[in-house]
């Protein structure tokens, strides 16, 4: 079982739409949560930090379920720049992060 | 004032050929790393250094042998290239080690393609 997975889509969405995709996570004893972004033929960027409460940033929603062990990201409003890779990214232990393959996201006009 | 920058951006060799990849970063951050990102996007961490010393080595080739010559280099050399290696290889620092909740800074990538 890979240690992070994720649907990768893609999520084909009009402008001002809400998009919403998950990522499971197989280590339980995982402590660290992050989405990061990466565009076509780009790098990875972080995008937000995940935390226990769920916390957002603007248009975007972060939640974290340790139960179930996954993640959601969430756009609201969606922006045609926020057309992207979406790399859900998990701290396996003090000193690695493990990655997703990503979510591809599309806005069109 | 690219923080994490890497050179070349694009490397297409023959088979066999050995070729490095060179990763410069002026954040000051004390942990460099390597990640191989393969056609189905999966982004794997290689080797980890902190402070100039290696910390992971995920079960890599000994083709490849990461140099860290002071903290603010890492630099990756793969000798007898083979046509699996074809992929993009990053570079990344993050400030402190023995946190994963660090951000880590990605270079611009290396695009390796093996013939």
């Amino acid at each position: 079982r890979k240690e992070v997975e994720q649907d990768p889509g893609p999520f084909n969405v009009p402008e001002g739409a809400t998009v919403a995709f998950n990522c499971t996570y197989s280590n339980s004893a995982s402590q660290s949560f992050f989405w990061y972004r990466q565009d076509c033929r780009k790098e990875p960027k972080l995008l937000m930090s995940v935390y226990s409460s769920g916390n957002e940033d603007g248009r975007f929603t972060a939640q974290l379920n340790r139960a179930s062990q996954y993640i959601s990201l969430l756009i609201r409003d969606s922006k045609l720049s926020d057309s992207a890779t979406y790399l859900c990214v998990v701290g396996i232990n003090d000193y690695k992060l493990s990655f997703g393959a990503g979510t591809t996201v599309t806005v069109r006009a | 004032d690219t923080a994490v920058s890497q050179t070349p951006k694009y490397l297409v060799t023959q088979m066999g050929n050995d070729k490095s990849i060179k990763c410069e970063q002026n954040l000051g951050h004390d942990t460099m790393y390597w990640y191989k990102q393969d056609s189905k996007k999966f982004l794997k961490i290689m080797f980890s250094y902190n402070n100039k010393e290696l910390i992971i080595n995920e079960t890599v080739p000994n083709r490849f042998s990461p140099k860290s010559p002071d903290k603010a280099h890492l630099n990756l050399h793969i000798n007898s290239l083979e046509l699996g290696d074809s992929a993009v290889y990053f570079c990344a620092s993050s400030q402190d080690f023995g946190s994963s909740y660090n951000e880590q800074f990605f270079g611009p990538g290396t695009r390796l393609t093996v013939l």
